[in-house]
């Protein structure tokens, strides 16, 4: 079974400042990789995904990751964080064979605060 | 389009009633999935359907039972519930991934908060 570790439960930061959440995960076969956030009493909302190309991916408001296999890593940053940035983030991971096809296994999330 | 809903919004049972959860989804999504949020546990699955009429066990199945018999609905059921059910639960849906039977982006509903006196 995959898992995937976040590293820092919770993240504090002043806004404008930068930011990366850690994630790692444990696979030996080709895995496709999320991030995921979810804002207070809302929903889980896609905000990039990995699948295959370029490493580096980009969402649309700022945030970026870098698939690295040699690390079996997907951390996410972004350079300048705003206060509206502070929801609570997740790391995914999914594979494409084996018994769990159409499984997505998440990290335990990261809440980040931006305090002004 | 509505995307991913969820019946209820909230409910409060007593232990040992029963109850179904129900997920509709609108845009004709292979995958559906069940999950339940607790705090500092991430989300947990507790089962999945891959298409109509089949449905998987996930992470945390015992004491819950699933139905899929419409592709667009995701039935989650709680025969007899007790206060360790108490969470969060949300549905998902997906698409395969482009050349994978692996998911690809999962749309979530807004949840249903549950709680088990």
């Amino acid at each position: 079974a995959q898992s995937v570790t976040q590293l820092d439960s919770q993240v504090p930061v002043f806004e404008e400042a930068p930011v990366e959440l850690r994630c790692n995960y444990s696979s030996s076969v080709s895995v496709y990789l999320f991030w995921y956030v979810q804002y207070p009493n809302q929903g889980l909302q896609l905000l990039l995904k990995y699948l295959s190309g370029s490493t580096l991916v980009e969402s649309i408001n700022g945030f970026e990751a870098e698939f690295n296999k040699s690390q079996t890593s997907f951390h996410l940053r972004k350079p300048s964080v705003h206060i509206s940035d502070t929801a609570e983030y997740f790391c995914a991971v999914s594979t494409d064979r084996g018994s769990t096809l159409g499984r997505l296994y998440f990290g335990r999330g990261t809440q980040l605060t931006v305090w002004p | 389009n509505a995307g991913v809903t969820q019946t209820p919004k909230f409910r409060v049972l007593k232990t040992g009633q029963s109850m179904t959860l129900l997920c509709a989804q609108d845009m004709n999504h292979e995958y559906m999935y069940w999950y339940r949020q607790d705090p500092g546990m991430g989300l947990r699955l507790i089962h999945y359907s891959v298409g109509e009429g089949t449905t998987a066990k996930g992470e945390v199945p015992d004491g819950y039972n699933v139905s899929r018999l419409k592709k667009q609905n995701f039935l989650l059921g709680l025969e007899s519930a007790a206060p360790s059910q108490t969470s969060v639960y949300f549905c998902a849906s997906s698409y395969k991934a482009s050349g994978s039977p692996s998911t690809d982006t999962q749309y979530f509903g807004p949840g249903t908060r549950l709680t088990v006196l």
